[in-house]
């Protein structure tokens, strides 16, 4: 069974400050897919980033971008230039695709809190 | 606008009852989901149905049942068999296309116990 490893309970940020937020996965699938979502206190899940393993180039979403190293199954992702509204709880997830199951495994989370 | 809905957003349940959450798509997704999150927890998966009339167990199905009679459709009843129900219950869909293969998540239902 796949397990994602979010190291950080919970970090913090000053605004306009650069941070990065660690994740690990465990796998045997040499095909899938790795995520972060953010829920904000709404609690609404947001999609913030999404990387295909058998994609070399880290994927970049505007200020938010990732480390990719599938030899140590790790999955970091950065955000730049930080903002008060990045605060949030952030989810790293990982997908297989076998067979059309699309299960999503989630990481439990790291508290990112951004002060002014 | 297409999405996913969940109601109600708050749900109440005394003990020995079994209450059902409601989750609607109208993003003509194959597949839905619903997951618990509990503090500190993250996400599990309690079910997932990949098309019209059949679902399968995730991690954590006990307590719990699902119905796929519609594909716009994948309600959960939390059964009394749940001796923990008190959870943010959250449902989501995807469509199979490859290389755009992503889950969209509904607002969510926080269940307690009277």
């Amino acid at each position: 069974a796949q397990t994602v490893t979010q190291s950080q309970p919970e970090m913090s940020v000053q605004e306009a400050e650069t941070v990065t937020l660690s994740c690990t996965y465990d796998t045997s699938e040499s095909n899938y897919y790795l995520f972060w979502y953010k829920q904000p206190p709404s609690r609404q899940m947001i999609l913030v980033i999404r990387q295909e393993a058998y994609k070399q180039q880290n994927a970049t979403e505007n200020r938010f971008s990732v480390n990719f190293q599938k030899a140590a199954k790790s999955f970091s992702l950065k955000i730049s230039d930080s903002q008060l509204g990045d605060t949030a709880m952030y989810f790293c997830a990982f997908m297989k695709t076998k067979g059309g199951s699309e299960k999503l495994v989630f990481g439990k989370g790291t508290k990112l809190t951004v002060n002014p | 606008d297409g999405g996913i809905t969940q109601s109600p957003k708050y749900l109440f349940r005394k003990e020995g009852q079994n209450v059902t959450l409601s989750c609607e798509q109208n993003l003509n997704h194959d597949a839905m989901y619903w997951y618990r999150q509990d503090p500190g927890q993250g996400l599990r998966l309690i079910y997932y149905s990949q098309i019209v009339n059949d679902f399968q167990k995730g991690d954590i199905a006990e307590g719990y049942s699902v119905s796929r009679e519609k594909k716009e459709s994948f309600p959960l009843t939390v059964t009394s068999a749940q001796k923990n129900p008190t959870a943010f219950y959250l449902c989501a869909s995807s469509i199979f296309r490859p290389g755009n293969e992503k889950l969209f998540f509904g607002s969510g239902t926080q269940l307690s116990v009277l």
